[in-house]
C-alpha cells in the first residue's frame, strides 16, 4: 500500500532563518506530487507541483522554492523566512493521468514563523 | 483558470441530514472531488464525480450536474464527529492534474 511521510509535525522558526520541510512517498511510482499551504481559516493554496524529478511548476511567486532530487521526494524550501510564510503545509502525491486521481495527504508540518 | 465557490460555514443537528453545495467554473472538466478535513489535520478523500447524477457511500452522497456547474454533499445521520470542514475539489483537465480547492465549508454537528 501507498503511504506520505511528511516531517516534522510542527515547527517553529524566527524570522529570517531557513527552511526545509521534507516529504517521501512509499508504495507507488512516478507520482505527481504537490505542496499546498493552508493558512488559518482558509483553503488549500497550491504553492509547487510536479511532475517528475527535477520538474517543478511554482503556483504562486514566493520566497519559497520546491525540489524534487527523487522519484519520491519532495522537498520545499526558504531561504528566509517572512511572518507571511507561518501555516500549515500539506504534501500530497497523486497517480497521473486522467480520471480519478485523489491527492493523498500527509500528516501536515504547522509553521510558526516569529 | 478554475473557481469554486462553496459556502463557508453550516451548522446542522446530530441525526439530521445536511446539504453542502458548491459551484465551480473550470476551464475544461475532469471530475469533482469531495474531501473531509477534521482541525487541524490532513483532508481525506470522500467522493469523486465525473458524471451527472448522484453516487451514494454510506452515510454521505455526491452529486454532480455539469450543465449547472453544480455539485453538493449530502450527509445523513449525523454525528458529532462530521465536524469538519468539507472541501470541493476540481482537477484541471490537463496532464498535470493540478486540483484548484474551494476554500471549504466548516461544519458544525451540534446535539
Amino acid at each position: 500500500s501507498q503511504t506520505i511521510h511528511q516531517w516534522p509535525a510542527t515547527l517553529v522558526q524566527p524570522v529570517g532563518s531557513p527552511l526545509s520541510l521534507e516529504c517521501t512517498v512509499e508504495g507507488t511510482s512516478n507520482p505527481n506530487l504537490y505542496w499546498y499551504r493552508q493558512a488559518a481559516g482558509r483553503g488549500l493554496q497550491l504553492l509547487f507541483y510536479s511532475v517528475g524529478i527535477g520538474q517543478i511548476s511554482s503556483e504562486v511567486p514566493q520566497n519559497l522554492s520546491a525540489s524534487r532530487p527523487q522519484d519520491r521526494q519532495f522537498i520545499l524550501s526558504s531561504k528566509k523566512l517572512l511572518l507571511s510564510d507561518s501555516g500549515f503545509y500539506l504534501c500530497a502525491w497523486s497517480t497521473r493521468g486522467q480520471g480519478r486521481t485523489e491527492a493523498f495527504f500527509g500528516q501536515g508540518t504547522r509553521l510558526t514563523v516569529v | 483558470g478554475q473557481n469554486i465557490d462553496q459556502p463557508t460555514e453550516m451548522t446542522a443537528t446530530e441525526g439530521a441530514i445536511v446539504q453542502i453545495n458548491c459551484t465551480y467554473q473550470t476551464s475544461g472538466f475532469n471530475g469533482l472531488f469531495w474531501y473531509q478535513q477534521h482541525a487541524g489535520e490532513a483532508p481525506t478523500f470522500l467522493s469523486y464525480n465525473v458524471l451527472d447524477g448522484l453516487e451514494e457511500k454510506g452515510r454521505f452522497s455526491s452529486f454532480l450536474s455539469r450543465s449547472k456547474g453544480y455539485s453538493y454533499l449530502l450527509l445523513k445521520e449525523l454525528q458529532m464527529k462530521d465536524s469538519a470542514s468539507y472541501l470541493c475539489a476540481a482537477p484541471n483537465s490537463g496532464g498535470y492534474q493540478k486540483v484548484t480547492f474551494g476554500t471549504g465549508t466548516k461544519l458544525q454537528v451540534i446535539p
